[in-house]
């Protein structure tokens, strides 16, 4: 079974901080995985998507790294802001899971003024 | 990125009534839509998948006669909570892929259900 797990669960910096948040899977027999943003009340808005044979994709600020032989990917947030603070959630798609996305917990960032 | 969206954004409703949400693929085809629940705090949990002309694919522990699905285009997909009960209140997010296994899904903005 597919597990997901996201460190930390919680995150407080002040602005201008670069910071790394970690996500590891189980199963390295993956399609791809994705770093997710969710604010509160709100759905997800998909950040970056990473082939099983990439090792990172980047977008503005953002840089999402996939190691899959030990299972871990980073989101790196360069020079981080106020309106980043959500939860930043990643989600493997296996290959034996048909469809299925599977979570993880998240990671609730706080980027302080 | 592609748009997908959700009606209504919010809804109450008395135990014992049924609630139907509906998730619209904006600017594209989808031709398989998944169902997810979040409870507060908690991440998302898929409940099921559906393809456009066929039977959804309920998950583990998901009661298929309590939560109907129909996908009956490929831009429309619909969740009816059956008799709503105080324990269904949950956040109820849709989301859609156009393509095959390894495309990106994308989601909708979710649908609050109170149930009183």
């Amino acid at each position: 079974k597919q597990e997901v797990t996201q460190i930390p669960a919680a995150l407080s910096v002040p602005e201008g901080e670069n910071l790394v948040l970690n996500c590891s899977f189980t199963d390295s027999a993956i399609y791809n995985l994705q770093w997710f943003r969710q604010d509160p009340g709100k759905g997800l808005t998909s950040l970056l998507l990473i082939q099983s044979s990439q090792r990172e994709q980047t977008s503005g600020r953002l840089n999402a790294s996939l190691d899959k032989s030990s299972g871990r990917s980073t989101l790196y947030i360069a020079a981080s802001q106020p309106g980043d603070s959500a939860t930043y959630l990643c989600a493997v798609l296996k290959i034996a899971s048909g469809s299925r996305l599977t979570f993880g917990e998240g990671t609730q960032l706080t980027v302080n003024p | 990125g592609a748009v997908v969206s959700q009606h209504p954004s919010w809804v109450i409703c008395k135990s014992g009534t049924s609630v139907k949400i509906e998730c619209r693929s904006l600017d594209f085809q989808a031709t398989t839509m998944f169902w997810y629940r979040q409870f507060p705090k908690q991440s998302l949990m898929l409940m099921a998948t559906s393809n456009e002309g066929s039977k959804a694919t309920y998950e583990q522990g998901v009661e298929k006669d309590k939560f109907l699905i129909n996908h009956a285009s490929l831009t429309l997909s619909t969740l009816t909570v059956t008799s709503a009960h105080p324990e269904d209140s949950s956040f109820y997010i849709c989301s859609a892929r156009a393509g095959g296994i390894g495309e990106t899904q994308y989601f909708g903005p979710g649908t609050r259900l109170l149930v009183l």
